[in-house]
């Protein structure tokens, strides 16, 4: 069964702290992509890679970084936390006509 | 760059029925799909309706290229529709490439 695995599920950082959210896919797929989602609002695009060790610039990413070590791990950095990152953190893999979505990590920045 | 309006921002449904979701886009529309979120929960994959009509069950949805759109409609619908559902617009032709661009939602509650 398709799956993408989030960790954690829920964080509360301090503002100026690091924070790494992780994301793991056993769908085999070349595409993973990192989205974050307001209260209230739509998904935007943080940060995507379409294979390992190479990651692009999506629609917001300034603040974050992204790594992807393998096909199957793609994680979310914020070097110093701020409020304004508080948000619910979503990631991705997608092939084809296929997009599966993780079930999210509630970030609190405080 | 791309924007994804959807409407009704929320609507509040008695069970039985039906209703309709609208999704405009203000450029030219590539590829799109529909997705459903639970509260609080992840996103599913509804449809992806790049042109046309597609049905899955009580669902269908109808996107017209030219006229930049795609619609959503329930039919019958059951306290178990009750969530957001998302519309998303992908750059892509030819299947996706996951770089969506979302609207904002229509949150949709069906009362017994």
């Amino acid at each position: 069964e398709a799956a993408v695995t989030q960790s954690p599920r829920s964080k509360v950082a301090v503002t100026g702290g690091k924070v790494t959210l992780s994301c793991h896919q056993t769908n085999n797929h070349d595409y993973m992509y990192w989205y974050r989602q307001d209260t209230g609002h739509g998904l935007r695009l943080i940060h995507y890679s379409y294979v390992a060790d190479s990651t692009e610039k999506g629609d917001i990413p300034d603040g974050y970084k992204a790594s992807r070590p393998s096909q199957e791990n793609f994680s979310l950095i914020l070097e110093l936390a701020s409020l304004s990152q508080t948000a619910v953190y979503f990631c991705a893999s997608s092939q084809y006509t296929e997009v599966f979505f993780g079930k999210g990590t509630r970030l609190t920045v405080v | 760059g791309q924007q994804v309006q959807q409407s009704p921002t929320s609507l509040v449904l008695q069970e039985g029925e039906n209703a309709e979701l609208q999704c405009n886009f203000s450029t030219s529309l590539n590829s799109m799909q529909w997705f459903y979120q639970r509260p609080g929960g992840s996103l599913i994959s509804v449809f992806y309706n790049p042109s046309g009509t597609k049905q899955s069950g009580r669902l269908t949805s109808t996107t017209v290229i030219k006229e930049r759109r795609s619609s959503l409609h329930i039919s019958s619908s059951q306290i178990t529709d009750s969530g957001t559902y998302l519309c998303a617009m992908d750059p892509n032709t030819g299947g996706l490439s996951g770089k969506l661009t979302f609207g904002e939602g229509t949150q949709v509650t069906v009362i017994s």
